[in-house]
């Protein structure tokens, strides 16, 4: 299993960012996906989830409204879009696959190595 | 959103000491809960799910335990490479919430 994250990077405040997380080693359409992210120093911030199918997603208030978690099982990749970035976005951001089959639990047996997202001007 | 309450903040402890930290939750969650251990620069490592649970490979020194607002996960004997800051996570609903985390150094 392998998860791999990649978009992040320096971004002014009020730009967008989608962040990819592309998968291999298992049957990615079987899996929910997460996003967690954590701050400078700080702790842990579970950000968004989306279903194995793609039909259910939940966010994080801090991000709701500016925020789209998609997936393409074609192509085994899950995003994260967040739009109108602020200096509180900076953070290093996680995917994250659960356990097991067709479950949006928050039991991450796998994760990325992350990818930092820097909001500055 | 249920808030997520883990003491101690940080602790100091010796190699071979019993460790436990503690996770309060703001409202039950039956037991919907994981514990996870981040060390320095890499991603957190799932240690407990459904409160009591041992993922596969974890060493049987860790433990959790407790139902509803009140959860414990315990060291039995601490080990060089068990420094780190340890997470919970209610899984009961959304959003998912973590707690703050808890540091363990050495003493």
């Amino acid at each position: 299993v392998q998860l791999v994250e990649s978009g992040g990077g320096v971004v002014q405040p009020g730009r967008s960012l989608r962040l990819s997380c592309a998968a291999s080693g298992f049957s990615f359409s079987n899996y929910a996906m997460h996003w967690v992210r954590q701050a400078p120093g700080k702790g842990l911030e579970w950000m968004a989830v989306i279903s194995y199918d793609g039909n259910t997603k939940y966010y994080a208030d801090s991000v709701k409204g500016r925020s789209t978690i998609s997936r393409d099982n074609p192509k085994n990749t899950v995003y994260l879009q967040i739009n109108s970035l602020r200096a509180e976005d900076t953070a290093v951001y996680y995917c994250a696959r659960v356990r097991v089959t067709y479950d949006s639990s928050a039991y991450y047996a796998y994760w990325g190595q992350g990818t930092l997202v820097s909001v500055s001007s | 959103a249920i808030q997520m309450t883990q003491s101690p903040s940080s602790l100091s402890a010796s190699v071979g000491d019993r460790v436990t930290v503690t996770c309060r939750a703001s409202q039950g969650i039956r037991n919907n809960l994981a514990w996870y251990q981040q060390k320095p620069g890499t991603a957190p490592k799932l240690l407990v799910y459904a409160s009591s649970s041992l993922q596969g490979g974890v060493p049987s020194r860790f433990s959790g335990s407790g139902a509803g607002t009140d959860f414990t996960l315990t060291i039995s004997s601490l080990q060089p490479e068990d420094f780190a800051t340890y997470y919970c996570l209610q899984d009961y609903n959304f959003p998912r919430t973590f707690g703050q985390g808890t540091k363990v150094e050495i003493k």
